[in-house]
Parts: C-alpha cells; structure tokens; sequence
C-alpha cells in the first residue's frame, strides 16, 4: 500500500523567504505525483502536476521536482508572500491503479 | 465557470439517518471521485468512476452508495449514518478516464453525525 508523507506538518516563514515543502512516498511505481493548494474552508486547488518520466516542472515562483527512485518530490516557493499561506499537499498516482494517495499536508504560514 | 459543484455545504443529521451528497461537474470529465478529509490523515478516496454507468470502490468504501447515471453527475450516498462518518465529503474530476490528469475539486461538504 502506498504511503505519502509530509514533513513537517507546519512551517512558518517570513515573507520572501524561499519554500521548501516535501512530500515522500513508498511505492516508487507511480504514474505522476501532483501537488494542491487548500485555502481554510475550501477545496483542493491543483498548483503542479508531475509525471513519472518527468524530473520537474515550473509554473511562475513554483517549481517541484520528482525524483522517483528515492521516492522523494519537493515543492518550492520562491520569495513567499502573506498570500502563499495555505496548506500544501500532495498526490501520488501508481502506475497500475486509478486510486490517488494523498498525504496529510503541510500547512504554510508567512508572516509579513 | 461552475466547475465542480457540491450540495449542501453544510449538514448535521442524526445517527442512523440518510442522506445524498450531491457532485455536479460541467466540464464532461469522465472520472470523477469523492474523498473524505479528516484531521491529521489526508485525503482518503471512498468511491470513484470512470464514465456513466461505472463506479468502482476506493480505499474506505464501507457505508457509502454511488451511482452514476449521466457524465456531470455522481451522488454520494450515506445508508445509515454513523459518527465516525463526520468528515468533510469532497468531490473531485478531471479528464479521462484513469484519473491521471489534474484533478478539480469541488468546495466541500462539511457533514456531522450526532
């Protein structure tokens, strides 16, 4: 059975510092990894979507990188902003399964 | 632009009550899931599909009913409510059919069973 892992479970920054989220994960027979955003009270939006035969992928400040036979992915967030305060998490597809596994978050606080 | 819409936003019911959580999607993805999110323990999958007429069950399936009838639609049911099943119900899409493309979520059901 797959297990994703996200540690830590909370982080707190100043604002421009640079993010460094990692998410771990056991079976490295996956299809893609993807990481969310979550703002309190609300859904799972999708910031970044690797896939296996990928080694990272970048959009605007955010880059992550996958690198499978570790079993390791890490989001990075470049000169945080107040507005980047989110819990983060992320979503492992294997290769042979529709079932997603999600690890439990980390949750992202940057202080202006 | 609705996305994924999820009704109600909000319920409480009794033990032993049922109840349907409703997911509409107006993207025409062929796969769409629910999860429940509970503290400390991510996002687990209880149901999924992979176009109208099929369903197939995810990792905590116990308790819950789905159907799917049409591409935009896939109602969670809840038989006979319990407490364990106080969570937060989120529906999820995306294209295809192997569930391997970017998932959309919707905003979420928040349920408590007394």
């Amino acid at each position: 059975k797959q297990e994703v892992t996200q540690i830590p479970a909370a982080l707190s920054v100043p604002e421009g510092e640079n993010l460094v989220l990692n998410c771990s994960f056991t079976d490295s027979a996956i299809y893609n990894l993807q990481w969310f955003r979550q703002d309190p009270g609300k859904g799972l939006t999708s910031l970044l979507l690797i896939q296996s035969s990928q080694r990272e992928q970048t959009s605007g400040r955010l880059n992550a990188s996958l690198d499978k036979s570790s079993g390791r992915s890490t989001l990075y967030i470049a000169a945080s902003q107040p507005g980047d305060s989110a819990t983060y998490l992320c979503a492992v597809r294997p290769s042979n399964d529709y079932k997603l596994s999600f690890g439990a978050g980390t949750t992202v606080t940057v202080r202006a | 632009n609705a996305g994924v819409t999820q009704t109600p936003k909000f319920q409480v019911l009794k033990t032993g009550q049922s109840m349907t959580l409703q997911c509409a999607q107006d993207m025409n993805h062929e796969y769409m899931s629910w999860y429940r999110q509970d503290p400390g323990m991510g996002l687990r999958l209880i149901h999924y599909s992979v176009g109208a007429g099929i369903t197939d069950q995810g990792e905590v399936p116990n308790g819950y009913n789905v159907s799917r009838s049409t591409t935009e639609d896939f109602p969670l049911r809840l038989l006979s409510a319990a407490p364990s099943q106080t969570s937060v119900y989120f529906c999820a899409s995306s294209a295809g059919t192997s569930g391997a493309r970017e998932l959309f979520f919707g905003e979420g059901s928040r349920l408590t069973v007394l």
